[in-house]
């Protein structure tokens, strides 16, 4: 596999659900990202990992809850979510530094009943 | 007022024609500039990387920055209908390390 690939593609879930998805890359690259895309907004950032150690959080509830055991993987561990957090979860990685190009992966398109 | 604008759109145009997409900005640190296009269903791929004012071009795809106006285009020559997707800017300071603002897309359609 190349590039960065996520999953589930899509996930339903009700608000008391625990439920986690998956980002892997295959790059070499040593920062990853979480990203929230709705309808009509600008992509969200909600959190970086350099090297393994988060470097922001961008004032998410803390029902989202990110893991980035290594360099190559990424989980967004999700509980009690509620309706609003109905988007599109986008993973990306990029080298380390200034402005380095971000990849994406094709996103997890998640639901929430 | 939003840190980067675009117009959402769509962006109609024939088969053939030049597409012409742009964003503002208000942040003047801004110094490093993208273009991603996105199909439906898929993530942003990376299309064009630019730094500080200039054009970029390569293959059908030119890219300005005009870092005194704090305005960015892309233009796609000899549009295909394989062009049709959702068209988002980013940009980044030197100071915010990695973290990139995204403008909120422009959704082209090329009709044959």
């Amino acid at each position: 596999e190349t590039g960065v690939t996520q999953t589930p593609r899509h996930l339903v879930m009700g608000m008391t659900n625990k439920k986690s998805l998956k980002c892997e890359q295959h790059l070499g690259h040593n920062a990853m990202y979480w990203y929230k895309q709705s309808a009509k907004k600008p992509l969200e950032l909600m959190f970086v990992y350099n090297f393994k150690e988060q470097t922001e959080n961008n004032s998410v509830p803390s029902r989202f809850s990110p893991e980035c055991p290594n360099s190559s993987h990424l989980f967004l561990h999700l509980h009690t979510l509620q309706p609003e957090d109905s988007a599109l979860y986008l993973c990306a990685s990029s080298q380390g530094g200034q402005a380095q190009p971000q990849h994406f992966g094709d996103g997890t398109r998640l639901s929430i009943l | 007022q939003k840190e980067v604008e675009q117009d959402p759109g769509p962006l109609s145009v024939p088969e053939g024609a030049i597409v012409s997409l742009n964003c503002t900005y208000s942040n003047s640190a801004f110094q490093y500039f993208m273009w991603y296009r996105q199909y439906s269903r898929k993530g942003p791929e990376l299309l064009m990387y630019t730094y500080s004012s200039g054009n970029k071009e390569d293959g059908r795809f030119t890219a300005q920055v005009d870092k005194s106006s704090k305005y960015i285009s892309l233009f796609i020559r000899d549009s295909q209908p394989s062009d049709s997707a959702t068209y988002l800017c980013a940009m980044s300071e030197k100071a915010a390390g990695n973290k990139l603002t995204f403008g909120g897309g422009t959704r082209v359609l090329v009709k044959p």
